[in-house]
């Protein structure tokens, strides 16, 4: 089957510990994206990728790091920076930046106490 | 402020109404997109409409485009439960950053 998936689907940390959210895509698309959704609320976007070994910060990067190293897999990790980093995490890629629809993954919902 | 915003923030009609969601943008854009998602899951993508359309259908689905005005809506026909689900709208903006904006969305409820 082709398609994305995140891992795990429920996350739970402690205050000030790192974490690493999975997201692995078989679509061989060349853009992947992380967003944050917070309850009730839209899509903000973190950092996205057009190509392996490049990526861009979105609007809300702060607190939030990446890596592109594959094609098939872009890894966040929330940091102990991020001051509020409990919400429902989206990956989703799409064949190039502009003009086509992305794909979501069915996301990870990380809660940090 | 978001590209897109998404109206009536929620929406609850019977089932076998017909639903209609608005989105506003305020720059220029060379496509607009739907999402749909439904509670505590990823979007799914439903239709793209290009700058230069007009209007586009998808089974029960039927969006329309008036760049004069920098609107869109999406109307879904023959409600069903199913349809139950949070519905936003993406823009890609001509100008800035290549990237998606998302709405806020419009919840929508449909009841049996």
């Amino acid at each position: 089957d082709g398609g994305i998936t995140q891992s795990p689907k429920y996350l739970f940390r402690k205050e000030g510990q790192n974490v690493t959210l999975s997201c692995e895509q078989n679509l061989n698309h060349d853009a992947m994206y992380w967003y944050r959704q917070d309850p009730g609320q839209g899509l903000r976007l973190i950092y996205y990728s057009q190509i392996v070994n490049d990526f861009q910060k979105g609007d809300i990067a702060e607190g939030y790091s990446v890596s592109r190293e594959k094609k098939e897999s872009f890894p966040l990790t929330v940091t102990s920076a991020q001051k509020n980093p409990t919400a429902f995490y989206l990956c989703a890629s799409s064949p190039g930046l502009r003009s086509y629809e992305q794909y979501f993954g069915p996301g990870t919902r990380l809660t940090v106490t | 402020s978001q590209q897109g915003e998404e109206d009536p923030q929620a929406l609850s009609i019977q089932e076998g109404e017909n639903a209609t969601m608005n989105c506003s943008y305020k720059t220029s854009i060379n496509n607009l997109q739907w999402y749909r998602q439904n509670s505590g899951r990823g979007l799914v993508h439903l239709i793209l409409i290009r700058s230069n359309e007009r209007e586009k259908h998808s089974g029960r689905l039927r969006v329309t485009l008036d760049t004069s005005k920098k609107s869109s809506s999406l109307l879904i026909t023959a409600s069903r439960a199913a349809d139950t689900a949070s519905y936003f709208c993406a823009t890609d903006p001509v100008q800035g950053a290549q990237k998606l904006v998302f709405g806020q969305g419009t919840r929508l409820t449909i009841n049996p």
